[in-house]
């Protein structure tokens, strides 16, 4: 079956620019997390969403980040005013119910802030 | 705060050579534990999970990791690695009821043919 999407996958901007990254969940999935990872440092966890319950915000790094997800759809990540410590590659899991299941992830969108 | 830390970030290894990744945590409650691998161009995918029971873990493609709770360690081994092996690993430990997940740094192994 499909797994995770991810678009685009490849994302140069011009720094003070926004972006909007895309994930597509496998059907089904009602949790979903996005994670980055910068250059030479571990994932570190961003936002999760479940359901239709109120997102996680607590690993977003600042209020130039912010994401949202139609039900158990699509969800889009949207960085405002990029910075060079932006870059990164964007991951996006998703998992079904049960906070120790499995998640499963996307290819990543890899983001350079020139 | 829960952490992980992974402490060898490269490691090179000729095939058949045995493998030993070390993965320790910081959590006072009950532990669950993952490791992930990442082949070149390829996604994050799980290898192997603990969440409770026997602490020895048998994964995909030889891999096994053994919690031990006394050491605060889940570390992963493969008697015999094989070129095909060369990727990155990452040992993750899933927090609050979220499940969302804490990476150590990854580490990097390179089987040389």
């Amino acid at each position: 079956g499909a797994g995770v999407s991810q678009s685009p996958s490849n994302k140069v901007t011009e720094k003070g620019k926004d972006v909007e990254l895309r994930c597509d969940p496998i059907s089904g999935h009602t949790a979903l997390y996005w994670y980055r990872q910068r250059l030479g440092q571990g994932l570190e966890f961003l936002i999760y969403f479940q359901g239709n319950s109120a997102p996680d915000k607590s690993g977003l790094p600042s209020d130039r980040f912010s994401a949202e997800r139609t039900g158990e759809s699509v969800s889009t990540l949207t960085i405002q005013r990029t910075q060079q410590e932006d870059s990164a590659v964007y991951l996006c899991a998703s998992s079904s119910r049960g906070e120790w299941n499995e998640q499963f992830f996307g290819p990543g969108t890899r983001l350079t802030v020139l | 705060a829960q952490s992980v830390s992974q402490h060898n970030h490269h490691v090179i290894l000729s095939e058949a050579a045995s493998l030993e990744l070390g993965c320790n945590y910081s959590y006072g409650g009950t532990v669950n534990l993952f490791w992930y691998v990442q082949y070149p161009g390829q996604h994050l995918q799980l290898l192997l999970k603990y969440f409770s029971g026997d602490p020895l873990v048998k994964g995909i493609k030889g891999f096994e990791a053994e919690f031990i709770k006394s050491k605060f360690s889940f570390n992963l081994r493969k008697p015999s690695v094989q070129w095909s092996d060369t990727a990155e690993y990452f040992c993750a430990l899933p927090s609050g009821n979220t499940g969302k997940l804490i990476f150590g740094q990854g580490t990097t192994l390179q089987v040389k043919p």
